[in-house]
């Protein structure tokens, strides 16, 4: 069965700091995406990435960064967190194609608190 | 700007009754339409794609594409009581030489026995 695996469900944080959120798939699948969703709000897209050292910046990349060394792994960074970070994050994952710009499969998520 | 347009709902249905789901885009270049369902405090999970005009049925599912007014609709026959959640259409509109996938905020559906 196809996984992509988010590293935490739950994650509390303190403003300032760095955070690192990973993600993994194991589907050898060459698109992979950070979301955000916030209730009222849908899914924001952050970053996507077609490839290994690809990134693409989504409608809402300020004050985060990602990071794709392998095909498998698409980590997403705040560099300074902030209370208008906590949210619910997504990491999805597609097969490249037509479709393949969408996503395919979801995580779990990560709900991320920043206090 | 862009966008992709769903009324939020909630669209509420009887058991057994066919829900009818709508969705409208403004890119007229979008090539991909996604339907995902998302049940509370889950993720989203794929369940209906397009491409082309017309209609596509998997199973209780159609998808229908009118690419000339924009719309993508998804049809849920014989709907039951599981079948209630947030259902979010997706599309990709292009970008900067790049095609962004974006997602509608969703339309809640209740489907009461």
């Amino acid at each position: 069965d196809v996984k992509v695996t988010q590293s935490s469900r739950y994650l509390v944080k303190r403003t300032g700091e760095k955070v690192f959120l990973e993600c993994v798939q194991d589907m050898d699948h060459e698109n992979m995406f950070w979301y955000r969703q916030d209730p009222g709000l849908g899914l924001r897209l952050i970053y996507f990435s077609y490839d290994v050292k690809m990134k693409e910046k989504g409608d809402i990349p300020e004050g985060y960064s990602v990071s794709r060394e392998k095909k498998e792994r698409f980590s997403l960074i705040l560099e300074s967190a902030s209370t208008n970070q906590t949210s619910m994050y997504l990491c999805a994952s597609s097969a490249p194609g037509t479709g393949g710009s969408l996503p395919q499969h979801f995580g779990d998520g990560t709900r991320l608190s920043i206090l | 700007q862009k966008e992709v347009e769903q009324n939020s709902g909630p669209l509420s249905v009887p058991e057994g009754a066919i829900a009818s789901l709508n969705c409208t885009y403004s890119d007229r270049g979008s090539q991909s339409f996604f339907w995902y369902r998302q049940y509370s405090g889950k993720s989203p999970e794929l369940i209906m794609f397009i491409y082309s005009n017309g209609d596509k049925e998997d199973g209780r599912f159609t998808a229908q594409l009118n690419k000339a007014s924009q719309y993508v609709s998804l049809l849920i026959r014989d709907s039951q009581p599981s079948d209630s959640a947030t259902y979010l259409c997706a599309v990709t509109i292009a970008s900067g030489g790049s095609y962004i996938p974006t997602f509608g905020r969703g339309t809640s559906l209740i489907v009461h026995p």
